[in-house]
């Protein structure tokens, strides 16, 4: 099974609907990520959470909620989906620990989210 | 904004030759982190190599960082079709947690 699982895999839905996408971890790390990848432009970070009563918008955060519901639990949500949030999603997890900024991520596989 | 830029966008080899993928950054650095992205897949982490660190090593892959410069670059020795993905850098930035900022990928073909 993998270690860090995202659902769905892909989703294709209508402008103005809400979304939520999920990620679930069994790596039983505190921090987790949300990224977004768009064709050419790498990965860009919309929110983290370095436990559950912590959360932080990252770079590209407006238009995105999260919640984490648990430390194994973390979900994003687009309210009001718009076309130019088409893209590909990831979930990421680290460990804390000694050296916690030296901790590699470990990503999802990704949800394809298409907005009409 | 990025913080890594890669070069080059893209590289076509054949087996058996290496491949060097370079890494450009801008503000100075924790860590730079090199990962790998199979086509519909997530990243997958290579290598770690810390600001005080120059050159790191972990099977065929050897990655530098020179910090008075600014960039990185990953050497993959006798590449294998197998290495075909996208490579990416990122950094975590001496002011920042644990989050990473990415650069734009290479994208690496080997072919048989």
């Amino acid at each position: 099974d993998a270690d860090v699982t995202q659902t769905p895999r892909n989703r294709i839905t209508k402008t103005g609907k809400r979304i939520m996408l999920e990620c679930s971890q069994t790596k039983g790390h505190d921090r987790m990520y949300w990224y977004r990848q768009d064709p050419g432009l790498g990965l860009r970070l919309i929110y983290y959470s370095f436990d559950v009563k912590d959360i932080n918008k990252g770079e590209i955060s407006d238009g995105y909620s999260v919640s984490r519901q648990a430390q194994a639990k973390f979900s994003l949500s687009l309210e009001s989906a718009i076309p130019n949030q088409t893209a590909l999603y990831f979930c990421a997890t680290s460990g804390r620990g000694q050296g916690a900024n030296n901790q590699p991520q470990h990503f999802g596989d990704g949800t394809r989210l298409s907005i009409l | 904004s990025q913080q890594g830029e890669e070069d080059p966008q893209a590289l076509s080899i054949q087996e058996g030759e290496n491949a060097t993928m370079n890494c450009s950054y801008k503000t100075s650095i924790n860590n730079l982190q090199w990962y790998r992205q199979n086509s519909g897949r997530g990243l997958v982490h290579l290598i770690l190599i810390r600001s005080n660190e120059r050159e790191k090593h972990s099977g065929r892959l050897r990655v530098t960082l020179d910090t008075s410069k600014k960039s990185s670059s990953l050497l993959i020795t006798a590449s294998r079709a197998a290495d075909t993905a996208s490579y990416f850098c990122a950094t975590v930035t001496s002011s920042g947690y644990s989050t990473l900022t990415f650069g734009k990928g290479t994208m690496l073909l080997v072919s048989p």
